[in-house]
């Protein structure tokens, strides 16, 4: 299995908050994106890294921010939680063909926003 | 902007039935076609992929699909399916080529398959 790690896998917290999610990949792969996952919606493209400190907007941006200081850490952040931020987000990583090449998941984080 | 239709919701198919999913897509020039499953509270694994060459690649657990470029499917197959098929299916299209900028792997919306005795 691809060395990929989320933290946490599950988390409830409060409308209002600030909340950071964590990917963590042992495989030295370039790229790396965030999805959401909801019903009906399948995965849908948050933000993704090409290179650290190196990073661009997907499909449904609003609300999140991301960092990637180093090539094994990208972080998600739900800069003022909501409750339409209530999902599973999947974190992937990918070698240099980026999105034409195997993309690898981890686990995901089951977030509750209350 | 490439695009992915997957038309099933929900499929039921009973264990040693055969098994065809639907994937259909829009992009300009060829794409690179996946086919992934999500076993419950899982992440995604990629099942088989298609590039070029041969328009019917063979994937993992005894899956395969079929490129049809003059009806833009990727359908996935399976000759008899096992209860431990049960998961929900993505189709997802890349871009192709070397040259492929800010364009992005996109999903379908999935396909949830529920395997009866």
């Amino acid at each position: 299995d691809a060395g990929i790690t989320q933290s946490p896998r599950h988390k409830v917290t409060e409308t209002g908050t600030p909340v950071t999610l964590r990917c963590h990949q042992t495989e030295n792969h370039r790229y790396m994106y965030w999805y959401r996952q909801d019903p009906g919606h399948g995965l849908r493209l948050i933000h993704y890294s090409y290179g650290v400190k190196d990073t661009d907007k997907g499909e449904v941006s609003d609300g999140y921010s991301v960092s990637r200081s180093k090539t094994e850490d990208f972080l998600l952040t739900l800069e003022s939680a909501t409750s339409s931020q209530t999902s599973v987000y999947f974190c992937a990583i990918t070698g240099e063909q980026g999105p034409n090449t195997e993309a690898f998941f981890g686990q995901g984080t089951r977030l509750t926003v209350v | 902007a490439q695009s992915v239709t997957q038309p099933d919701i929900h499929i039921t198919v009973s264990e040693g039935a055969s098994l065809e999913l639907r994937c259909n897509y829009s992009y300009g020039a060829t794409p690179y076609l996946f086919w992934y499953v999500q076993s419950p509270g899982q992440g995604l694994q990629l099942l088989l992929k298609y590039f070029s060459g041969d328009t019917l690649v063979q994937g993992i657990k005894g899956f395969e699909a079929e490129f049809k470029r003059s009806q833009s499917s990727f359908n996935l197959r399976k000759p008899s399916v096992h209860w431990s098929d049960a998961a929900e299916y993505f189709c997802a299209v890349g871009p192709g080529g070397s040259n492929f900028g800010n364009e992005k792997l996109t999903f379908g919306t999935g396909t949830r398959l529920t395997i009866i005795p």
